[in-house]
């Protein structure tokens, strides 16, 4: 079955290390991007990507960094740079124009200690 | 830019109410979309409306695409207490990057047996 899948589900570093959490699918969309949720909170646009080898930043892109070397892939580093880098993080994919809508992963909950 | 604006924030309820919810916007939309994101999982598609004045039904949860094309409703008839979680309205951007989906503040809903 295709899908989009996300690992690990939950994710624990220390203050001050770079974590990379990975997104996965296999629909065959072109479109793919990555949202931070806070508890009770709705969904903040970090990055997306239209086509391989490019990449757009969200609304919230300061202190993350991607890369879309695979049409499959799009993997979404949390550096040492973001402030306040606990959060549930969702990947989602589409085809072009959304007009299907995004099909999500099961999401990374990260929590910095 | 266009934003989408949901009420109520949350709803508590009790086993077998109707729920009504609602999504607006100051900007028109070709398409709306509602999802609903269960507790620690990604957001899922429920219904997708494609038509001014169109009415589409997915078992207990019928949706409306408003004809001023500015807003979306979304029905649950009977609650049961699988229907927790947040729901969110979503539509595609209408400038720029038409890949975007802009998503609403959510909809808490807490069904209490």
């Amino acid at each position: 079955d295709g899908g989009i899948t996300q690992s690990p589900k939950y994710l624990f570093r220390k203050e001050g290390q770079n974590v990379t959490l990975s997104c996965e699918q296999n629909l065959n969309h072109d479109a793919m991007y990555w949202y931070r949720q806070d508890p009770g909170q709705g969904l903040r646009l970090i990055y997306y990507s239209q086509i391989v080898n490019d990449f757009q930043k969200g609304d919230i892109a300061e202190g993350y960094s991607v890369s879309r070397e695979k049409k499959e892939s799009f993997p979404l580093t949390v550096t040492s740079a973001q402030k306040n880098p606990t959060a549930f993080y969702l990947c989602a994919s589409s085809i072009a124009g959304a007009l299907r809508g995004y099909t999500f992963g099961s999401g990374t909950r990260l929590t910095v200690v | 830019g266009q934003q989408l604006n949901q009420s109520p924030q949350s709803m508590f309820i009790q086993e077998g109410e109707d729920v009504s919810m609602n999504c607006t916007s100051s900007s028109i939309f070709n398409t709306w979309l509602w999802y609903k994101q269960d507790p620690g999982e990604g957001p899922v598609l429920l219904i997708a409306l494609y038509k001014a004045g169109e009415l589409t039904s997915n078992g207990r949860l019928t949706a409306q695409f408003g004809i001023t094309r500015k807003d979306s409703f979304l029905n649950i008839s009977a609650s049961i207490p699988s229907d927790v979680g947040i729901y969110f309205c979503a539509g595609p951007q209408m400038r720029g990057a038409t890949n975007k989906l802009i998503f609403g503040t959510g909809t808490l809903l807490a069904v209490q047996p």
